[in-house]
Order: C-alpha cells, then sequence, then structure tokens
C-alpha cells in the first residue's frame, strides 16, 4: 500500500523558534510536495521537489525554506515560526507524469503561539 | 490563469439521501486533467479520481458517479445513497501545463459535506 507519513499530527511552537516538518514516503515517488490548508483557502503549494537536491517555489513560498537529502525525505523549515503560520501542513508524493493523481500524508496541524 | 470553483461551502443531507458536489473549472488549455479528493476528519486527502480532458465518459464506482461536461466546464461528483462515512471535506483539482516545463495545479476550495443518520 502507497505510504506517506508526517512526523506529527499536532505541533506547538512558540513565536521566533525553527521548526521542522518532515514527511518520507515509501513508494520510490520523484516528487514531493507541501501544501498548506487554511479555513476558506482550500490547498496552498508552498514547495515542490521534482528530484533529490532539487527544489521549487510553490505559491506560497516566504517564510519557509525545504531539504530534500533523500528520495524519500522531504522536510519543511520554519525558520523563524510566526502566528501566521498556524495551519494544517500537507505533505503530497507523486511518480511519473505531471499529471499523475498526488497521495497524501495524514498532516501535521501546527500551532504558533 | 487557471480556476477551480466549488461553490457549495457546506452541504448536509440525510443518511441514503443522494447528493452532488459541483465543481466548475477554467483553463485555457486543451489538455487537462480533473481529479476529486476526499478528506475525511483524520485529515489525509484520499484521492477518488481522475480523468483526462479527452475523456467525458462518466464513471460510476459503487455510490460513487462523476459527470464531465466540457460543454459547461464541469466536473460533478454525485454520491448515491449517502452514509455518515462519507461525510468529509471534497476537493475538485485541476492540472494543465502552464509552459516553460510547468504544470499548474489547482485546487478548489472544498466542500464539507455532512451526512446526518
Amino acid at each position: 500500500d502507497v505510504k506517506v507519513t508526517q512526523s506529527s499530527r499536532y505541533l506547538v511552537k512558540r513565536t521566533g523558534e525553527k521548526v521542522f516538518l518532515e514527511c518520507v514516503q515509501d513508494m520510490d515517488h520523484e516528487n514531493m510536495f507541501w501544501y498548506r490548508q487554511d479555513p476558506g483557502l482550500g490547498l496552498r503549494l508552498i514547495y515542490f521537489s521534482y528530484d533529490v537536491k532539487m527544489k521549487e517555489k510553490g505559491d506560497i513560498p516566504e517564510g519557509y525554506s525545504v531539504s530534500r537529502e533523500k528520495k524519500e525525505r522531504f522536510s519543511l523549515i520554519l525558520e523563524s515560526a510566526s502566528t501566521n503560520q498556524t495551519s494544517m501542513y500537507l505533505c503530497a508524493s507523486r511518480t511519473g507524469s505531471s499529471y499523475n493523481e498526488q497521495f497524501f500524508g495524514p498532516g501535521t496541524r501546527l500551532t504558533v503561539l | 490563469a487557471q480556476k477551480v470553483t466549488q461553490a457549495q461551502t457546506e452541504i448536509s443531507v440525510v443518511e441514503k439521501e443522494d447528493v452532488t458536489l459541483d465543481c466548475v473549472y477554467e483553463t485555457r488549455d486543451t489538455t487537462y486533467y480533473l481529479f476529486w479528493y476526499k478528506q475525511p476528519p483524520s485529515g489525509e486527502l484520499v484521492f477518488l479520481i481522475r480523468r483526462n480532458s479527452f475523456d467525458e465518459q462518466n464513471e460510476i464506482s459503487g455510490r460513487y458517479s462523476w459527470n464531465f461536461q466540457k460543454s459547461t466546464s464541469s466536473f460533478n461528483f454525485t454520491i448515491t445513497a449517502s452514509q455518515v462515512v462519507d461525510s468529509a471535506v471534497y476537493f475538485c483539482a485541476l492540472i494543465s501545463y502552464s509552459g516553460a516545463g510547468s504544470y499548474q495545479l489547482t485546487f478548489g476550495k472544498g466542500t464539507k459535506l455532512s451526512v446526518i443518520p
């Protein structure tokens, strides 16, 4: 079975902290994505990666960075967390064609106090 | 720019009723794919269906069916004889080629379906 896992389901951090969100997929997928989901705004793409050490900005990359040192792992980094980064963060992966479906992890609900 | 509109923010139905979730899209491309995903309360988006722009055949999978009409740019999703387990947020999405080797994936804002026992 296809599997995307995220390191935490719930996370509470303080303003200014550095936050790491980890995502691992076991499907040998080339492409991985980070989204944030907010009420009324749907899913918005933060960053994606189409290969190891490769990354591309999505629609809302400000305040975030990413790391992909291994094919199966894609990390989202909040260098200095702010309250407006309180959100649900979803990781996804996809293989092959850009027209293929994405497989999502369970999400991390991050609260920044 | 492409767009996906799910005009129904929330829908409530009584169990066993049929319900249709609307999805209207805009794109200039002739080649594109449409998707539906389900997000149950657990949070994980689950892929339901993918349909390409050249295939207007409707699809049925158990109690689920999808009606794709290019003439109205719609890709509607019907659940027949709804069940409480169908309660979730449903997202419609569109992907098309945006040029220079890039593809743009756009999600609708989702429709929250509540099925009342």
